[in-house]
């Protein structure tokens, strides 16, 4: 079965300092890679999205995320955090053929002044 | 282009109470629809999703159920609430022409049985 694994639930981060958010999937053909943001009471919002090419993709906000497939990873990153990213991220995986996103149960992002 | 559109935003339901949230998609024809729940601290929980009218897959047996009876509406039902049924819902689509691709969601409900 597939699955989405983020290690961490929370993460404290000072503002200005740089953010790596850990994803891991489950081995299988090859994936399709998302990153979204959840603010308290929102809904999800895509930040970015891996499908193919090149490894390096970059979303919105500012955020990147980087596929190892040699390590099943898709690690998200932001050189420098701001206030108002704090708030929940949620790595996903989805495969051709399959009509449903897998899940990670998310990371809650906290940012110290 | 495609917005989704979700109410009511909050719901406050007795216990033994029908339920019904309504979802619709503007700006694209045939999606996949869903219904997620989310209870706090544990992630995204799929409910049901449709890949066309009147075609509903079920993921988890429970006190709650999905109709799609148009293209472009879902709707997430339940005859009688329970306190369990408490929490943020939320409705997603996706592209029908392709899968495994990013889902799209609207703003949630959060709903509480008292």
């Amino acid at each position: 079965a597939q699955s989405v694994t983020q290690p961490d639930i929370h993460i404290t981060v000072s503002e200005g300092a740089s953010l790596e958010l850990r994803c891991n999937y489950s081995y299988g053909a090859t994936p399709y890679l998302f990153w979204y943001v959840q603010s308290p009471g929102q809904g999800l919002q895509l930040l970015l999205k891996y499908f193919s090419g090149d490894t390096l993709v970059q979303g919105i906000k500012g955020f990147e995320a980087e596929f190892k497939r040699s390590q099943s990873s898709f690690n998200l990153r932001k050189p420098s955090v701001h206030w108002s990213d704090a708030a929940e991220y949620f790595c996903a995986v989805g495969y051709s053929g399959y009509s449903t996103l897998t899940f990670g149960k998310g990371t809650m992002l906290l940012v110290s002044p | 282009s495609q917005t989704i559109h979700q109410w009511p935003a909050t719901l406050v339901q007795p216990v033994g109470s029908p339920l019904s949230l309504e979802c619709t998609v503007e700006g694209t024809s045939n999606p996949n629809l869903y219904w997620y729940r989310q209870a706090a601290g544990r992630g995204l929980q799929l409910l049901f999703y449709s890949v066309g009218i009147g075609q509903i897959s079920s993921e988890v047996p429970q006190n709650l159920s999905a109709s799609r009876p148009q293209d472009r509406q879902f709707i997430l039902s339940s005859k009688k609430l329970l306190l369990s049924d408490s929490g943020f819902y939320l409705c997603a689509w996706s592209w029908g022409e392709t899968t495994g691709t990013e889902a799209f969601f609207g703003q949630g409900t959060r709903l509480t049985v008292v």
